[in-house]
This record gives structure tokens, sequence and C-alpha cells, in this order.
């Protein structure tokens, strides 16, 4: 069973950046995809990126691209997603999330991380 | 990558049936069919309903369906209950190799 565990809550000022992690099962770094995703309070959800395990590719949603670094630890089993140059509107509940493979649809969560960007 | 459009909100009565469409593009919903479904409950993470159109994830109700035409998929609630009262996202994969969720719907069962 999949177990991701994520880091806390974070307080951050415009301008700043964030880094999330996200602690899986040991297999799952290596045979799932993981993918993050946002919501924005009272929003929708929103496909941020992901990495691919077939051919270890991270893919981010072009909104994203230049700010967002998918990073992972594979020592200690923990998917990093690190945020840039954080507005107001970047505050929101960030997702780490597994799916079986790339194209397949997301099937388990992490519990969330608030990240809050306020001067 | 526009996210998909669905109705901001839906209704019914108990017993009665709804369908929530969600309409992408020919380099979305149209061009595959991975098209997936979420409910979502609030302060809740989102639960996978439907997969590839129209598989039903382990343990969802068969009271729960799911279609595409086009580049238009949509999900049916038959037999409306209190309890599917939750908010439901649709998700694509697309033809950049990313993915793209619905606006979201809220479904109010009256």
């Amino acid at each position: 069973q999949v177990q991701l565990v994520q880091s806390g809550a974070e307080v951050k000022k415009p301008g700043a950046s964030v880094k999330v992690s996200c602690k899986v099962s040991d297999y799952a770094l290596t045979y799932l995809a993981i993918h993050w995703v946002r919501q924005a309070p009272g929003s929708g959800l929103e496909w941020m990126g992901g990495l691919d395990p077939e051919n270890i590719k991270r893919i981010i949603a072009q909104k994203f691209q230049g700010r967002v670094t998918l990073t992972e630890d594979r020592s200690t089993a923990t998917a990093y997603m690190e945020l840039s140059s954080l507005g107001s509107e970047d505050t929101a509940v960030y997702y780490c999330a597994t799916a079986v493979t790339m194209v397949q649809p997301i099937d388990k969560w992490g519990q969330g991380t608030l990240v809050t960007v306020s001067s | 990558q526009s996210a998909l459009a669905q109705p901001a909100s839906v209704s019914g009565s108990p017993g009665q049936s709804i369908t929530i469409s969600c309409t992408g593009t020919s380099s979305d919903v149209g061009a595959y069919n991975y098209v997936s479904w979420y409910q979502q409950f609030p302060g809740k993470t989102p639960k996978l309903l439907i997969y590839d159109v129209t598989y039903r994830a382990s343990g969802v109700s068969n009271r729960f369906s799911g279609s595409k035409s086009d580049n238009t998929a949509s999900l049916t609630v038959s037999g409306l209950q209190p309890e599917d009262e939750a908010d439901y996202y649709c998700s694509s994969y697309t033809s950049r190799h990313t993915h793209v969720f619905g606006g979201g719907t809220k479904l109010s069962v009256l």
C-alpha cells in the first residue's frame, strides 16, 4: 500500500521559493508516476507536473515552466516540488499523488501541504 | 493548456439522474480515452471514481458511469443520494504528455 506523507504548512513572502516534500514508499519512486497538483482556496484542482518513472522524465505544465522544479532523493524515498517567485496567487494546498503510469489516473493522494504567500 | 470546461454547478433531487459534462479539445479529451473523474468533499482529498472514460474505480457504486463523445466526456450519477453532494472534477491526459483538470462542478442534492 503506497503511503504519501507530505511536509507541513509553510508561510512565505512574495518573491520567495517554497520546497514541498513527499515521502513515499520505497518502490513508488521507481515504479510509479509522481504528480503534483495544487488547489487554491475555493478553487479547483490544477495539475502542475509529474515525474514519469519509465524514462525519469519530468513533465511540467506550461504555466509553471521556469518556476517549478521536481526532484527526488531515492536514498530517502522522497520527492520534492520547488516553486519559485511566489505570488499571492500561489497560496494553495499542494498535493503529491501517484499513478501506475504517467497516462493512468491518479489513485493515491498525499494529505496536502498548505502554502500561504503573504507579506 | 486551458482547464477543461465543466458547468459550475448542477443539482437534482434524490432518486433522479444528473449528468456533468467535461469539454476539452482534440488535444486532450478527444485525443485519448484517458479521461478520469474525481469526487471531492470539502477539506478532503479527491477520490477516483471513473478512469479511462468508462471504468469504475474499485469500490465505486455502479450509480456512477462515464462516457465520451468527440471532445466531450460526461459523468452520470443515477439514483441521486444526499451523500453524492460534493465537487466533481474531470481530468484528461493530453497530447503534450501533461494532464489537465476541469474547473470542477458542485453537485447539490436538493
